[in-house]
């Protein structure tokens, strides 16, 4: 199974909202990974989590707020975001340091289209 | 530092003849290479990797790629393009023993027609 799994599939939130998004794997990946995706753009890195610790921040706005609060799921703190923060939000998940057919792939999930008004 | 380029923002063929989606890279070290597919409203899903060993990589869904260190490229082909092919193709280039960390390149829209 390779199957990243992301919650909720879309999301519309005012800019004075909170909310989260949610990532799960259950593949036994230590890194886990957050992108920003607009609509036909590459996706953009924002975090990565390894061994459910912070290890890169894509100096990304405080007004996003990760958390990994074990080794299978990845959170996603939005708090006061702008308009131009709508987009496609993916999740991914890789092995770190395993030998094997999928050493240093990453596996996405769907995505969570997010639009701020 | 590391780059990605995929200088064809779109890419027309007809059903059943060959196709390739060209990518070019630069990193300061030994690189692994990656192609991913998108579908609309989809993630991306893997289609194929370089890490080390043979050149040519076969991968899903009749795919292969050529890594040529040379000419640092590592150009997506398919022998007979399908119109279900049609979709955004991403290369992305990452470093070994540099962490996690991917670069994308800006996607190449691939079109296939009847």
């Amino acid at each position: 199974d390779t199957e990243v799994t992301q919650t909720p599939k879309h999301l519309v939130m005012g800019m004075t909202n909170k909310k989260s998004l949610k990532c799960e794997q259950h593949m036994g990946h230590r890194a886990m990974y957050w992108y920003k995706q607009k609509a036909k753009k590459p996706p953009e890195l924002m975090f990565v989590y390894s061994y459910e610790k912070l290890s890169i921040n894509e100096s990304v706005p405080s007004r996003f707020s990760p958390e990994c609060p074990n080794s299978s799921l990845l959170n996603l703190h939005l708090h006061a975001l702008q308009p131009e923060d709508s987009a496609l939000y993916l999740c991914a998940s890789s092995p770190i340091f395993r030998e094997g057919r999928d050493k240093n792939i990453q596996y996405f999930g769907a995505g969570t289209r997010l639009s701020v008004l | 530092a590391q780059s990605v380029a995929q200088p064809e923002d779109q890419v027309n063929v007809a059903e059943g003849n060959p196709l390739t989606v060209k990518c070019t890279y630069s990193v300061s070290g030994n690189p692994y290479l990656f192609w991913y597919v998108q579908y609309p409203n989809r993630g991306l899903q893997f289609l194929l990797k370089y890490i080390t060993g043979d050149n040519l990589v076969k991968g899903s869904y009749g795919f292969e790629a050529e890594f040529n260190k040379s000419q640092t490229s590592f150009h997506l082909k398919k022998p007979s393009a399908l119109v279900s092919d049609s979709a955004l193709y991403f290369c992305a280039v990452g470093l070994r023993g540099g962490g996690n960390k991917l670069t994308f390149g800006t996607g190449t829209q691939l079109k296939v027609e009847l």
